[in-house]
């Protein structure tokens, strides 16, 4: 099946400090992409969606400023967590859509973000 | 109302045994998907198999079979011949409409333990 990568797949940052996961999808053009969180032992919940070229439609309860999304082509979108709180310490997915020719989301293998 | 539910937060199955996985779903949208992923202990989602709405048998993938009733909105999945490798959680998913286009709700999981 397509690939997608993430990258990093871990990173420990300080307090209040920002920091910025990739998304790519390798093999495919990614028309949409969806970014996910799962906090320990949960489920996944949308963050957010994003089409390339667009801004990002974000789920309720999530900070469009705090999370910021950016999908400026078909296989790159990023999500930068600014201002990171300890709360925010997180599993972030990924999953990246073809919808035009597939009905598949193809996962990344997430990032894991501790913030002390 | 929650649009995934997988009642069972726990499995236990000897191996090479098989066991059904629950999940029931609710949506008005008369076409739509259904999927069962696996997530181990390294996070990543790995997709297992996918049903649509109008599709008129069960899908089949390998060692995994999506029992469909859609009068009752279930999609149950079955493992046969369990591995030790197919310890995992195992997440159930649905998405609206039939393309890539949007997002998947995920319901809470069920984490499987497959005893030798």
């Amino acid at each position: 099946g397509a690939v997608v990568s993430q990258h990093p797949s871990r990173v420990i940052c300080k307090s209040g400090t920002s920091v910025k996961i990739e998304c790519r999808s390798l093999d495919f053009q990614a028309t949409t992409m969806f970014w996910y969180r799962q906090f320990p032992k949960q489920s996944l919940m949308l963050m957010a969606t994003s089409n390339e070229g667009s801004k990002a439609t974000y789920e309720q309860g999530v900070e469009k400023d705090k999370f910021l999304i950016n999908h400026a082509s078909l296989t790159l979108s990023t999500l930068t967590v600014t201002s990171a709180h300890p709360e925010d310490s997180s599993f972030y997915i990924c999953s990246a859509s073809a919808w035009a020719v597939s009905y598949e989301q193809y996962f990344g293998p997430g990032t894991r973000l501790t913030v002390t | 109302a929650q649009k995934i539910t997988q009642t069972q937060p726990g499995m236990f199955v000897q191996e090479k045994e098989a066991v059904t996985l629950d999940c029931t779903y609710d949506t008005s949208d008369p076409s739509y998907g259904l999927f069962w992923y696996k997530q181990p202990s390294s996070g990543e989602m790995i997709f297992l198999i996918y049903q649509g709405s109008y599709d008129q048998q069960n899908a089949t993938e390998g060692r995994y079979s999506l029992n469909f009733q859609k009068a009752r909105k279930s999609a149950n999945l079955v493992i046969s011949a369990s591995q030790l490798g197919d310890s995992a959680m195992y997440f159930c998913a649905m998405r609206e409409g039939l393309t890539g286009a949007n997002n998947l709700f995920f319901g809470t999981g069920t984490r499987l333990t497959v005893i030798p």
